[in-house]
This record gives C-alpha cells, structure tokens and sequence, in this order.
C-alpha cells in the first residue's frame, strides 16, 4: 500500500522558517517525481513545487519561488519543502503528492497544517 | 502563471449527468494531454479521477469520462449518486514546466 506521511507543520511567526518532511512507502519513491501542493483553509488546491525522481530538475509556482527549496533524499525515501521567509498567505495544508507524468497527481498523503500567525 | 477556469458550482439529480468545465489556454489546457480532474469530500485528501484527458485509474467508476476540445476540457460524470457530491479539481501541465490547479467546482447532489 501506498503512503505518504507528512510531518513539520506547526505555528510559525510571519518571516519565520519551517521544513516540512514526507516519508513514503509502499512504492518506488526513487522512480517518481514528487511535489508539494497546499490548500489554505476553506480554499482550492495550488500546486507549489516539483521535483524529478533523480533530483536534478525543480520548478517552483511564482508565489514561493525564492523563499522555498524542495529537495529529496532516495536513500531515506523522504521528500522535503524548506520554507523560508513566511507570510499569513502561506497558512494552509501541505500535501505531499507523487506524480506519474505531467500532471497526474497520484497518490496524496493526508497533509501537513501550517499556520503563519504573530 | 496564468488560471484555469471551472463553474463555482454544478446541481443534478440522482441518475442525471452532470459536466464540469476547465479552460485555460493554448500555454496549458490547449497545448497538452495532460489535463487531469481530482475529487475532494470536505476534511479529506484529493482523489485521482481522470488522468491525461480521459483516462480512468484502476478503481474508478466508468460513471467518470474526460474529454477536451481546444482550451478545455470537461469531467462528466454519469449516473450521478450522491456520494459524487463533492469539490472537483482540474489540473493541468503548462508550458513552464509548472503545474495549475482550476479553482474548483462544488457538486451537488439534489
């Protein structure tokens, strides 16, 4: 069985710092490629980063290029989003997600709440 | 990066059919057969339900078809039940190499 496990969300103050970890299981993390999605509380969905199965290629949405660092380690089987530079607008839950090509969002854990708030 | 489009909300009686639009453009919905339509029921993580326009991953119901015509594409959804109710998402790959999410349709069974 497939499983995605986020951990690292928390309160943070505003321009604050934050690393939010997915463990996964049950596949061949080191095929696929990863991203992080987010969804503020009682808002849609907004893709947030992508990274490639051999780290080498990244891709950030506009609102957090600069401030956050998506990185993996296949060895451990873990998927990683470093956030810095924290706004209120960056409140939400974060999903790990593994994607088969493109666009397909697979397989989504049961996310990780971040609240940005003084 | 630009938005796709999706109705706010879609109604239908048990058994009807019901079809969710997503329009974007030439840079994203238009320009590949990467469109792909999410479930979500309130307090729950999105589900995969048609992936690359008009494929159906192992598990869901043959009531849930994907098409797409020029700048957008469509979910259908057939035979509608009211454990269909729910959000549903389009997201599709963009010229960029990024990824856009429609802003969601509510589903209601009546």
């Amino acid at each position: 069985e497939v499983q995605l496990v986020e951990s690292g969300g928390g309160l943070v103050q505003p321009g604050g710092s934050l690393r939010l970890s997915c463990a996964a299981s049950g596949f061949t993390f080191s095929s696929h490629g990863m991203n992080w999605v987010r969804q503020a509380p009682g808002k849609g969905l907004e893709w947030v980063s992508y990274i490639s199965s051999d780290t080498s290629t990244t891709y950030y949405a506009d609102s957090v290029k600069g401030r956050f660092t998506i990185s993996r380690d296949n060895a451990k089987n873990s998927l990683y989003l470093q956030m810095n530079s924290l706004r209120a607008e960056d409140t939400a839950v974060y999903y790990c997600v593994s994607v088969v090509v493109a666009a397909t969002f697979e397989n989504w854990g049961q996310g990780t709440l971040v609240t940005v708030a003084s | 990066q630009s938005a796709l489009t999706q109705p706010a909300s879609v109604s239908g009686s048990p058994g009807q059919s019901i079809t969710i639009s997503c329009t974007g453009t030439s840079s994203d919905v238009g320009g590949y057969n990467y469109v792909s339509w999410y479930q979500q029921h309130p307090g729950k993580a999105p589900k995969l339900m048609i992936y690359d326009v008009n494929n159906r991953p192992s598990g869901v119901s043959n009531r849930f078809s994907g098409s797409k015509s020029g700048n957008t594409a469509s979910l259908t959804i057939s035979d509608l039940q009211a454990e269909d109710e729910a959000d549903y998402y389009c997201a599709s790959y963009t010229r960029s190499s990024t990824r856009l999410f429609g802003p969601g349709t509510r589903v209601t069974v009546l």
